[in-house]
């Protein structure tokens, strides 16, 4: 167990829909990042959160956002589903001083499927 | 631009050695890591190397060389667990997220 959590677990829903992910990162941790992973895929990096600010974006959609709370938790908001989103998305949380980059810890993950 | 290349399969057996290579291509270089992933689970972490040379963990071991752009992960004494995904990582330029490889699967017959 990494300490991170993620919910939901699994997420069916239609294209078209609206759904947003929630993670919980480690205690202490103040840096969250969000991974897309395609079947067989490697992981793409989409966005960081760094004690409740953006810091670093990767090939993140713009129909798709994201927010870190005060309380460190994020959420990922995706829009306008389509079926190519379909995948597992993860959150990892790190310490977030300038060479913790190296360690993350990940959540276990959403899979999410567009029908 | 930055890339990573390692191989996409390999296989061993049983109670083996094998050698995962990943090599990199940054403008500027802070550490390598790597990670596991088994099917349907959590990339997590192994190791970290930011100076050259070995690092080990138990039966696994990391090792880097800087001048040559170029690391591998070692695991020794493989187990039918180890069967699972790796990624090597470095950081981007920002140094604030890393740039993963696109994994090799390892494959362990008995």
């Amino acid at each position: 167990d990494s300490g991170v959590t993620q919910t939901p677990k699994h997420l069916i829903t239609a294209t078209g829909q609206r759904v947003t992910l929630r993670c919980s990162p480690r205690s202490g941790d103040l840096s969250v990042y969000w991974y897309q992973q395609s079947l067989d895929q490697g992981l793409q990096f989409l966005i960081q959160y760094y004690n409740g600010e953006e810091r670093a974006k990767g090939n993140i959609l713009e129909r798709f956002s994201a927010q870190q709370f005060p309380d460190l938790h994020s959420e990922l908001n995706l829009s306008s589903l389509e079926l190519g989103d379909s995948a597992l998305y993860f959150c990892a949380s790190s310490v977030g001083r300038r060479t913790e980059p190296y360690e993350q810890y990940f959540g276990p993950g959403t899979r999410l499927t567009v029908t | 631009g930055q890339s990573l290349e390692q191989p996409s399969e390999v296989t061993a057996v049983e109670g083996a050695i094998v050698q995962i290579n990943c090599t990199y291509q940054t403008s500027g270089f802070y550490g390598l890591s790597w990670y596991q992933q088994h099917d349907g689970g959590a990339p997590t972490f192994l190791s970290y190397n930011a100076l050259d040379g070995l690092e080990e963990t138990g039966r696994f071991s990391s090792f880097l060389s800087r001048s040559d752009s170029y690391g591998y992960l070692l695991l020794q004494e493989l187990q039918m667990k180890d069967s699972a995904s790796y990624f090597c990582a470095v950081p981007m330029d920002s140094n604030y997220q890393l740039i993963w490889g696109a994994g090799t699967k390892l494959i362990i017959k008995p």
